[in-house]
This record gives structure tokens, C-alpha cells and sequence, in this order.
């Protein structure tokens, strides 16, 4: 089957860093997204790994291995404004996007 | 009109009635998407269009249609809603098929629908 994991809830403290973990058993892999979606807004985009390695973008850098299905989420330098859900998201058979059901990240000061 | 827009906000709507959701965007995207958001489900797909004059079938296309007669739009409609369908509905769009061509989504706000 198709599946994508990621930890329900995290908790971290500001100024910290973070790395929130997703596993996928995808079949037409084409990808794994990461979005940020705040409480009660929609998803913003956060980035894309098609190749295996390390993407940084400021203070989020995400990592991809596609031998073992798996990939990461990075975030340093945790402000208060980065508490939200971050969704895992990979293709299907269908070439659409699966989504795991999202990590809801809790910063403390 | 900016980005990605939904109407409405927010609706209560009793079972049994039929409701249309609108989406409309402006950047001109090819592909669009429904997706419904159930706390601790995350997000499920519903349906899509690839381009104008073409729809597909997401995971869970029951009791939902769509049509796509241009580019801008991509209305979902409820025929005969259902409390199981209460959920907040999000429209999406990219430039060309999320799948194939690693394109970012960008979302509507969502409507928040509650089915009595």
C-alpha cells in the first residue's frame, strides 16, 4: 500500500533545532514535498527533494534518501512563529500527492 | 483577485441539500485540486484537473463532482450532502501537474463546511 509516517507532536524550545522525520512507501515516486500550514490557515510550501542529499533554504534545509524512503525536515534557529503543522507529502501511482497527516510542532520559550 | 481564491468561508448546510464550492485562481495554473482536511487524516485528495476540459478521480471522489470549462475555475459540488462530508476544503493549484513536474501547490484558504 501507500503510506506516509511523521510523529503526531513535537515539543522544542526556542532558539533550538528541530528535525521532524517522514518515512513513504509510495509507488510513481516522483518527489517528497514539505509544506508549513498554520492553525487554520491553508499550506504554504516549504520545499522539494527528487534527488538524495541535503536542500537548505535559510533556516530550513530538508533531506532526502530514497533508498530507504525516507527524509527530514531541519529547522534552526526555532522561533515562536514556527509553531505549526509541517505535512510530508510524495506522489502516488496517479502522479498526485499523498500526505502524511502532518507533525504539529510546539515551540516553547 | 490575487493568487487562489474560495467561496465561501464557511457554510452549515443540512444533509440532503446540494452545495457548490467555487475556487477560482488568477496565476493562469493549469492544474487544479480538491482536497478535504480531517483532523488526524491530513489531507486527501478528492479531485483533479490536469487542464482546462479535464477532470481525474483522488482518493475519495464519492458523493463529490467537478467540472473545469476553463482555466481560472474549478468548482466542487455536493450533490446531496452528507455529516460525513463535514470537513474544510481546500483548493489548490500548480502550474502543471504536481506529479510529473515537482511544481509547489499553492492552497486557498479553505471553506469550512459543517453538514447537519
Amino acid at each position: 500500500g501507500q503510506n506516509i509516517d511523521q510523529p503526531t507532536e513535537m515539543t522544542a524550545t526556542e532558539g533550538a533545532i528541530v528535525q521532524i522525520n517522514c518515512t513513504y512507501q509510495t509507488s510513481g515516486f516522483n518527489g517528497l514535498f514539505w509544506y508549513q500550514q498554520h492553525a487554520g490557515e491553508a499550506p504554504t510550501f516549504l520545499s522539494y527533494n527528487v534527488l538524495d542529499g541535503l536542500e537548505e533554504k535559510g533556516r530550513f534545509s530538508s533531506f532526502l534518501s530514497r533508498s530507504k524512503g525516507y527524509s527530514y525536515l531541519l529547522l534552526k534557529e526555532l522561533q515562536m512563529k514556527d509553531s505549526a503543522s509541517y505535512l510530508c507529502a510524495s506522489t502516488d501511482s496517479n502522479y498526485q500527492l499523498i500526505w502524511g497527516a502532518g507533525t504539529k510542532l510546539i515551540i516553547k520559550p | 483577485i490575487a493568487g487562489i481564491t474560495q467561496a465561501p468561508t464557511s457554510q452549515i448546510l443540512a444533509a440532503g441539500r446540494r452545495m457548490t464550492l467555487r475556487c477560482t485562481q488568477d496565476m493562469r495554473h493549469n492544474a487544479m485540486y480538491w482536497y478535504r482536511q480531517d483532523l488526524g487524516l491530513g489531507l486527501r485528495l478528492i479531485h483533479y484537473s490536469n487542464t482546462a476540459g479535464t477532470t481525474g478521480k483522488g482518493e475519495v471522489p464519492d458523493g463529490y463532482s467537478v467540472s473545469r470549462a476553463n482555466t481560472d475555475d474549478f468548482p466542487l459540488t455536493l450533490a446531496s450532502a452528507v455529516p460525513s462530508q463535514t470537513s474544510v476544503y481546500f483548493c489548490a493549484s500548480s502550474d502543471s501537474p504536481v506529479g510529473t513536474s515537482g511544481n509547489e501547490q499553492f492552497f486557498g484558504p479553505g471553506t469550512r463546511l459543517t453538514v447537519l
